[in-house]
């Protein structure tokens, strides 16, 4: 049971490059959320997804896009990469209960 | 907005000794509350959650937390701490049961071991 998996665990981007964060979970879920952690701060909801076709803003969705096709997948994708999305980002899912499972995290350097 | 303070950053304790991390929110309603642990280089596992009823809950790995309406608290306790408990701990409160809970994490507590 792979639970959610998250690529690529890292990657160095340049500023102004493009790229997408990949969230994909197996458990049949239908919520499913994206933060961002930084240094010494706790985790910052972007996105989040209610189902298949449904994605709303979080608190910090500035600079990101998100769609959710299926609902397996939740992709989180970066336009114009800056400095400051330097972070760690994290994808979670839940099902009707409360409990949210967390993927291991992708590491992005932007520079 | 909910918000939710971890007044320590950093804690260390000995192996065998008790723990207790400390956890504040704001929040104009019946919150949801909610403890993570992050080991280095991992994702968050919950540890326990509390919505209602008894105000003492056990979680895993041997966590217990304490529901507080009148401190607005929800400590994290452990009466022994193994070496494997070194990690970052998250306190968490959300807006609504259900999958659909959007949660806003404190800053974390780094916690260290002594052998």
């Amino acid at each position: 049971n792979a639970g959610v998996t998250q690529t690529p665990k890292f990657r160095i981007l340049k500023i102004g490059q493009s790229m997408t964060l990949q969230c994909t979970q197996d458990m049949n879920h239908n919520y499913m959320y994206w933060y961002r952690q930084d240094p010494g701060m706790g985790l910052k909801l972007i996105y989040y997804s209610v189902g298949a076709g449904i994605t709303d803003k979080g608190e910090v969705p500035n600079g990101y896009n998100v769609s959710r096709s299926t609902t397996e997948d939740f992709p989180l994708r970066l336009e114009l990469a800056a400095p400051s999305q330097t972070s760690v980002y994290f994808c979670a899912s839940a099902g009707d209960e409360e409990t949210q499972y967390f993927g291991p995290g992708t590491r992005l350097l932007v520079l | 907005a909910q918000s939710v303070t971890q007044p320590d950053i950093h804690i260390t304790v000995s192996e065998g000794a008790s723990l207790e991390l400390r956890c504040n929110y704001s929040y104009g309603a019946t919150p949801y509350l909610f403890w993570y642990v992050q080991s280095p280089g991992q994702g968050l596992q919950l540890l326990l959650k509390y919505f209602s009823g008894d105000t003492l809950v056990q979680g895993i790995k041997g966590f217990e937390a304490e529901f507080k309406r009148s401190q607005s608290s929800f400590n994290l306790r452990k009466p022994s701490v193994h070496w494997s408990d070194a990690a970052e701990y998250f306190c968490a409160v959300g807006l609504r049961r259900g999958g659909g809970n959007k949660l806003t994490f404190g800053t974390g507590t780094q916690l260290k071991v002594e052998l």
